[in-house]
């Protein structure tokens, strides 16, 4: 059984340029969600999606979005890059959104911003 | 409103000696609360989660926590460290109150064993 798996591994970027991330959930999952984890910090939540629709965000610029197709994987977008985008991106998938349910994270992707 | 303490961002302890992480939330509903580790370079990966079911939650690699709704902790403990336990570790809440379940991650307690 496949875990969450996220293309590609590392990715470096200088500023102003755009950037996408991959994510395939856990099989049987439709929820996934993305965090943004700076060096030497926590995961802060991005946003989640459930049935293609964004439906929770966190504290981030609209430069941040994202997709989910029918088959429950998704993509992260970051438009005009910073250098303060430089972190790991996780994404995380769960079966619904409950907040009993567990989320099951990726590798990450490692973004460096130049 | 959810949010996590993590009172230690650093912990050392001796091989075979005990562990103790400690978490405080704040949460405006019934929480959920999680205990990821992290190795380095590595994703995170559960150790126990408290759904409202018994306080006392037993996890993954020898490790429990417990659920103290009048203290509003959930502290990480371990009999016995061993070298592998060495690892960021993140106290985690999502409450009910949310929409979908956005987790809400602590600052991270970084574990240090020594031989």
């Amino acid at each position: 059984d496949a875990g969450v798996t996220q293309s590609p591994t590392h990715l470096i970027k200088t500023r102003g340029q755009q950037v996408t991330l991959r994510c395939s959930p856990k099989s049987g999952h439709d929820t996934v969600s993305w965090y943004q984890q700076a060096l030497g910090q926590g995961p802060q939540f991005i946003f989640q999606y459930y049935e293609e629709e964004e439906r929770q965000r966190g504290n981030f610029p609209d430069r941040f979005s994202g997709h989910q197709f029918p088959n429950y994987s998704s993509e992260l977008n970051v438009n005009a890059l910073l250098l303060g985008d430089s972190a790991l991106y996780l994404c995380a998938s769960s079966l619904g959104g409950g907040a009993v349910e567990t989320q099951y994270f990726g590798p990450g992707t490692r973004l460096l911003v130049l | 409103a959810q949010s996590v303490t993590q009172l230690d961002s650093h912990v050392s302890v001796s091989e075979g000696t005990p562990v103790l992480l400690r978490c405080n939330y704040s949460s405006s509903y019934s929480p959920s609360l999680f205990w990821y580790v992290q190795h380095p370079n590595k994703g995170l990966q559960l150790l126990l989660k408290y759904t409202s079911a018994a306080t006392l939650v037993k996890g993954i690699n020898g490790f429990e926590a417990e659920f103290k709704k009048s203290e509003t902790s959930f502290h990480l403990t371990k009999p016995s460290a061993h070298m592998s336990d060495a690892a960021e570790y993140f106290c985690v809440v999502s409450d009910t109150g949310n929409a979908g379940n956005m987790l809400t991650f602590g600052g991270g307690t970084r574990l240090m064993v020594k031989p």
